[in-house]
């Protein structure tokens, strides 16, 4: 089983430049998350979506921009990259209704850096 | 806003010790409480969780149990072994739109053989 896939896994940017995270998850999972994890620090989130053509901010949302167009993909993207935009970030997803547990299902992860 | 607070490591451990991680939080009502382990070069994976008051979780050795009174979740292993080495998030599912995670700030263990 896939679970959820996120490409690339790792990324360098120059300051400005801008590009997309994708992921995508073949679990029919409703609510779709990307948080960021900064070097010894935990998870912050940055946008959700609970369904295909909804999403909302979280935390950390500047600089970020999201869309979800169909209920498998949940793209994010940088516009204007900053080296504070350097970090780890990990797209995740969740069941809802009857079989939810409220565990979150998470990617491998994808490395950016931004110089 | 809800907050998860964790102690911070990195914690370095002798295999076969007893292994505690602290865990406390703030929320409205009664969320839900996970543990999540990242091993190295991974994401992150549900160890265990709870979802009311006394509920105890378990999972490959490792127990939490539910403290409303103390609004703790602490996480506890009796004999940790070197596979056991990874970072360590408590977690809160609370009530509010999207049912979003909050992380605590990640505890790092080292488990030396």
């Amino acid at each position: 089983n896939a679970g959820v896939t996120q490409t690339p896994k790792f990324r360098i940017l120059k300051i400005g430049q801008s590009m997309t995270l994708q992921c995508t998850q073949d679990m029919n999972h409703n609510y779709m998350y990307w948080y960021r994890q900064d070097p010894g620090m935990g998870l912050k989130l940055i946008y959700y979506s609970v369904g295909a053509g909804i999403t909302d901010k979280g935390e950390v949302p500047n600089g970020y921009n999201v869309s979800r167009s169909t209920t498998e993909d949940f793209p994010l993207r940088l516009e204007l990259a900053a080296p504070s935009q350097t970090s780890v970030y990990f797209c995740a997803s969740r069941k809802t209704g009857p079989q939810n547990t409220g565990e979150l299902f998470f990617g491998e992860g994808s490395r950016l850096t931004v110089l | 806003g809800d907050s998860v607070t964790q102690m911070e490591g990195p914690v370095t451990l002798s295999e076969e010790a007893f292994l505690t991680i602290n865990c406390t939080y703030t929320a409205t009502g009664y969320p839900s409480l996970f543990w999540y382990v990242q091993y190295p070069g991974e994401g992150l994976q549900l160890l265990l969780k709870a979802t009311k008051a006394d509920d105890k979780g378990s999972n490959k050795g490792f127990e939490a149990t539910y403290r409303k009174e103390t609004t703790s979740f602490h996480l506890e292993k009796g004999s940790v072994q070197v596979s056991d080495s990874a970072v360590y998030f408590c977690a809160l599912s609370g009530k509010a739109a999207g049912n979003k995670l909050t992380f605590g700030g990640g505890t790092r263990v080292l488990v030396k053989p």
